[in-house]
């Protein structure tokens, strides 16, 4: 199975900063079907950007995603308030559909 | 609108079962493949199972492997989680969600307590 193991940990950053976590899979992420979810406290997971660099719905374009095999990376241009929060990758290019650990983007 | 709510959860004894549901309206249920997601206390996502649009094909984390079933009833637009043999370890917030490659749309989730 294919591990994912994200980066930084934690993100410490301030309002209007850009954020840039990185998600390394094991092997090669068949199709390059790597997507980003968004968690906050108590809520469910939201759909980012999937494939790896296709915005889902209602997400904002400061919202990328890039990367291909092994490395990818999601990129917040220039974080606002509501964007602190957990982020995870997920590989679904095989059956079993593995998380990475997160990467906790905090307020500085 | 896409509404999914999971039900089922609740406080049950190691080596306990339960079952979990999740009622689905707002889109074509047998058009999608569906998952199981569960989240541990202060812990990150864990991917449980999936089953396709057609309830055939069926996949689980091997964590969970042989205690618990994954099942759908299309008809009645609904997802099922099966969890026997339960252990400390799988308590958490369980999330159903829908699949379309990623998981697209989410519900807000069951918590299980696995717990004497």
């Amino acid at each position: 199975e294919i591990v994912l193991t994200q980066s930084p940990g934690t993100l410490s950053l301030s309002p209007g900063e850009r954020a840039t976590l990185s998600c390394r899979a094991s092997q090669t992420v068949s199709n390059n079907y790597l997507a980003w979810f968004q968690q906050k406290p108590g809520q469910a997971p939201r759909l980012l950007v999937y494939g790896p660099s296709t915005r889902a719905t209602g997400i904002p374009n400061r919202f990328s995603g890039s990367g291909s095999a092994t490395d990818f990376t999601l990129t917040i241009s220039r974080l606002e308030p509501e964007d602190f929060a957990m982020y995870y990758c997920q590989q679904y290019g095989s059956s079993s559909k593995m998380f990475g650990q997160g990467t906790k983007v905090e307020i500085k | 609108e896409v509404l999914l709510v999971e039900s089922g959860g609740g406080l049950v004894q190691p080596g306990g079962s339960l079952r979990l549901s999740c009622a689905t309206s707002g889109f074509i249920f047998s058009s999608y493949d569906m998952n199981w997601v569960r989240q541990a206390p202060g812990k990150g996502l864990e991917w449980v199972s999936s089953i396709s649009n057609s309830g055939i094909t069926i996949y689980y984390a091997d964590s969970v492997r042989g205690r618990f079933t994954i099942s759908r009833d299309n008809a009645k637009n609904s997802l099922y989680l099966q969890l026997n043999n339960l252990r400390a370890e799988d308590t958490g917030v369980y999330y159903c969600a829908r699949d379309r490659g990623p998981s697209d749309s989410w519900g807000q989730g069951t918590l299980v307590t696995v717990s004497s």
